[in-house]
């Protein structure tokens, strides 16, 4: 297996822009966690699902983050709109029930 | 609500020296305990765990880990550093019956020649 891929490894954008990050886990996890790390609040988990359900949403920081996972083999996080404050790496991991979560290798995200 | 906190933004050692690097965590049921290694640039990867069996874990790169209740701790060891270990290395705790990691702030570890 590849692992987890995302997409884009890194997205710079202007404030005020939507911006889509992608992720594909790895076949046969159930579930999938979106997390978004930064020096000044390390790592943080946004949202996850199970079952392609969304379980527990409450690190989204604000309306104008959103997660969606309309199949097991996709999912996406989208900011509309950008500000420069949304700047951060933001991880994808997948994992069975009870096992270790695998990672992506992030998208670098940059709001100017 | 369970926590892990990391003692030491930053730990410094010399090649061959013995790592060390502390966890403890806070949880009101048996908890899940994980390291993770972070390289730059890199996500994050497992380095052992805990799962409610033996209470010294052994992981990858000569890294291992014992579970001690009694100091509500979850220290990660190496016998002798290499300079490839210089990453981040991260504790987590797993929220049983949620399926979720909750990370410490992450220790940065730096192995000089």
């Amino acid at each position: 297996d590849a692992g987890v891929i995302q997409s884009p490894r890194h997205e710079v954008t202007e404030m005020g822009q939507e911006v889509t990050l992608r992720c594909k886990p790895i076949s046969g996890h159930d579930y999938l966690f979106w997390y978004r790390q930064t020096m000044m609040r390390g790592l943080e988990l946004l949202i996850y699902f199970n079952n392609n359900v969304p379980i527990d949403d409450s690190g989204m920081p604000e309306d104008r983050f959103s997660a969606k996972m309309p199949n097991a083999s996709f999912s996406t996080l989208k900011i509309q709109p950008s500000e420069p404050r949304d700047s951060a790496v933001y991880f994808c991991a997948s994992s069975l029930t009870a096992a270790e979560a695998f990672f992506g290798q992030g998208t670098r995200l940059t709001v100017v | 609500a369970q926590s892990v906190t990391q003692l030491g933004s930053h730990v410094s050692v010399s090649e061959g020296a013995l790592v060390l690097l502390r966890c403890n965590y806070s949880s009101s049921v048996p908890p899940y305990l994980f390291w993770y290694v972070q390289y730059p640039n890199q996500g994050l990867q497992l380095l052992l765990k805990y799962t409610s069996a033996a209470t010294l874990v052994k992981g990858i790169n000569g890294f291992e880990a014992e579970f001690k209740k009694s100091e509500t701790s979850f220290h990660l060891t190496k016998p002798s550093a290499h300079m490839s270990d210089a990453a981040e290395y991260f504790c987590a705790i797993m929220n049983t019956g949620f399926q979720k990691l909750v990370f410490g702030t992450g220790t940065r570890l730096l192995v000089s020649p």
